[in-house]
């Protein structure tokens, strides 16, 4: 089935800094979506991009479907964009049709 | 409804009871999906519905689970004889259809397993 891999497992950043996370994936899909589950663990939708940039204020998304692989930039971080950050693809597959990477745990500090 | 609802929305139970966990999803969406989201970890893909029908039911991890889905609308996953390692985050999601359409996140079941 298909590998979704997020990079890096874990960031640590100060307050106002930038930062981009990727997700590659190893096979053709039909759709991408960013989330970020906040400390108490809801989903947020952040994005669904299958391809091309996207933006929504401080954070934008990248996808090259041809490449395989997403970009989801923060910048000027603040302490509650801490989190985990998943990213989740669409494949027609036998897995179901939403698999998800293992995260980013990201630490925004004051 | 506005948004994707589960309850409860957190369960204890002792260990060898069976358990029912309910997901609403939004109103006309068609596709629901069930996840496992142990401590710390990743999603794990449980089951998902088109309709009333489960095309791919492969993520069930053991017989003890199984899920059904009526009119098209709510769904009940339920565990049978609990054990301590099924202690975790259920959460439920909904989309328009199962593919190409944007999927939204209840806010989950914590069950614990005691």
């Amino acid at each position: 089935g298909i590998q979704v891999e997020q990079s890096p497992p874990d960031l640590i950043l100060q307050e106002g800094a930038n930062s981009t996370l990727r997700c590659n994936f190893s096979d053709s899909v039909n759709n991408l979506q960013w989330f970020h589950q906040n400390p108490w663990g809801q989903l947020i939708n952040l994005f669904y991009i299958p391809s091309g940039t996207k933006q929504n204020g401080r954070l934008s998304a990248t996808t090259v479907a041809t490449e395989r692989y997403s970009l989801l930039y923060i910048s000027s971080s603040q302490t509650t964009d801490s989190g985990v950050y998943f990213c989740a693809v669409y494949y027609g597959g036998s897995q179901g049709n939403l698999i998800f990477g293992k995260g980013t745990k990201l630490s925004v500090k004051p | 409804g506005a948004g994707v609802s589960q309850s409860p929305s957190n369960k204890v139970t002792e260990k060898g009871k069976d358990v029912e966990l309910r997901c609403d999803p939004i109103s006309g969406h068609t596709a629901l999906y069930w996840y496992r989201q142990s401590l710390g970890q990743g999603l794990e893909f449980l089951i998902y519905f088109q309709g009333n029908s489960a095309p791919d039911k492969s993520g069930l991890p053991s017989d003890r689970f199984s899920a059904e889905r009526t009119g098209g609308s709510v769904s009940t996953l339920t565990i049978q004889r609990t054990q301590q390692e099924d202690s975790a985050v259920y959460l439920c999601a909904s989309s328009l259809v199962s593919e190409n359409t944007e999927a939204f996140f209840g806010q989950g079941t914590r069950l614990t397993v005691v």
